[in-house]
């Protein structure tokens, strides 16, 4: 199993600039998730899916969106770029929606700058 | 609302030295605790978790974190560290009845000096 596959790893955009970045998991998991990581903030969840066709929000939702059509993918879309999205955005997956008790699995990441 | 504070955010230890690192969380019910590490390069990784039971959880590679409830705390800890301990760490909280948020603290950089 691949796990969680993150694609690109890295990438430049100038500001406006639209793009989608792409996840996808091999482990037929429910939940998916994407966080962006900034320094001193941690990690802060952006958008996640409970299941195929249902999206919702999570703390820093403004400016991306997201679309679950298949249990494996979970693309995460900027329409129009802007500096403040420059960050390290994760993809996390696990078995099932109740996280309590189920362990989330991270991609390798993809750096994004906003010029 | 939830929240998770990490209280050391870089630390610098030498080999062999003993590791504590602070973690609390603020949240009204029953939760459920993780520890995360991400080397250098690589993406994060579990290092250990608490959902019920013995408060004193064992992970890996020699690590360890005590849950204290009337604390609110969930600290890490490592008698004797090792170069390649040099990562960040986040301490994460999810509720244990919550569909879809967990909840990161900042991170804590550690660097072991060889």
């Amino acid at each position: 199993n691949a796990g969680v596959t993150q694609t690109p790893k890295f990438q430049v955009l100038k500001t406006g600039q639209s793009m989608t970045l792409q996840c996808a998991q091999d482990m037929n998991h429910e939940y998916m998730s994407w966080y962006r990581q900034d320094p001193g903030m941690g990690l802060r969840l952006i958008h996640y899916s409970v299941g195929a066709g249902i999206t919702d929000q999570g703390e820093v939702p403004n400016g991306y969106n997201v679309s679950r059509s298949t249990t494996e993918d979970f693309p995460l879309r900027l329409l129009s770029a802007a500096p403040s999205q420059t960050s390290v955005y994760f993809c996390a997956s696990s078995y099932s929606f109740r996280l309590a008790k189920n362990i989330q699995y991270f991609g390798a990441g993809t750096r994004l700058s906003v010029l | 609302a939830q929240s998770v504070s990490q209280h050391n955010h870089h630390v610098i230890l030498s080999e062999a030295a003993s590791l504590e690192l602070g973690c609390n969380y603020s949240y009204g019910g029953t939760v459920n605790l993780f520890w995360y590490v991400q080397y250098p390069g690589q993406h994060l990784q579990l290092l250990l978790k608490y959902f019920s039971g013995d408060p004193l959880v064992k992970g890996i590679k020699g690590f360890e974190a005590e849950f204290i409830k009337s604390k609110f705390s969930f600290n890490l800890r490592k008698p004797s560290v090792q170069w390649s301990d040099t990562a960040e760490y986040f301490c994460a909280v999810a509720g244990a009845g919550n569909t879809g948020k967990l909840i990161f603290g900042q991170g804590t950089t550690l660097q072991v000096k060889p």
